[in-house]
């Protein structure tokens, strides 16, 4: 079974600082792994694939097999990153995605 | 292209009425998906279509939902009968393929009174 486990419900950061959300997953296999954005009473949007090791508004993320981690970092937050983050992740060979329960960033200005 | 369209985008309806939650998935994917989510448990998957055959239902709740993709540009989402903890806010969502993530709608929020 695959699991993806976001730690942090909330998370604070003020503007300017890093920022860093965790991700944790658990799955035997090759898994494929998305950060998505959800701002507020919006759609969710897709933010990053892992394979494609893209920077998007600033945003990083590094899969870490060892630790089965896929942490989302920026450098500098901005007030306008305050939003819903989702991690997710697919099986190989599998369109379906399973979703952490979220973290709630806020910038703080 | 609109992209994902659902509606409607708010129902409200008594305990016990059928409600009917529509999308219209990106021209040329090939998978649909129906998510629900809810503060307490997050999104959850409900069923996902793929070339309009139901691939994986498992996570319909109970036999009050159904879903049905009779074409590949229309899906749609049935309760019935409605309770009031079916209120949550469900997305509709399509892919290309694998790997390259999904395109959400917009949601509709459904509060059953």
């Amino acid at each position: 079974a695959q699991r993806v486990t976001q730690p942090e419900k909330l998370l604070s950061v003020f503007k300017g600082a890093p920022v860093e959300l965790k991700c944790n997953y658990s799955y035997s296999g090759s898994p494929e792994l998305f950060w998505y954005v959800q701002y507020s009473r919006q759609r969710l949007q897709l933010l990053l694939r892992h394979i494609s090791r893209e920077s998007i508004k600033g945003f990083t993320a590094d899969l870490n097999k060892g630790e089965t981690s896929f942490h989302l970092k920026k450098p500098f937050a901005q007030e306008e990153d305050s939003a819903m983050y989702y991690c997710a992740l697919s099986a190989f060979g599998n369109e379906k995605l399973t979703f952490g329960t979220g973290t709630r960033l806020t910038i703080i200005p | 292209d609109a992209g994902v369209i659902q509606s409607p985008r708010h129902e409200v309806t008594e305990m016990g009425q059928e409600v009917t939650l529509r999308c219209k998935p990106i021209s040329g994917h090939n998978s649909l998906f129906w998510y629900r989510q809810t503060m307490m448990r997050g999104l959850e998957l409900l069923i996902y279509f793929n070339n309009n055959v139901p691939i994986d239902d498992s996570g319909m709740p109970e036999d009050r939902f159904s879903a049905k993709m009779p074409n590949a540009s229309f899906s749609t989402l049935k309760i019935q009968p409605s309770e009031p903890r079916d209120s949550a806010v469900y997305f509709c969502a399509s892919s290309s393929g694998q790997g390259y993530g999904y395109t959400f709608g917009s949601g509709t929020r459904l509060t059953v009174v």
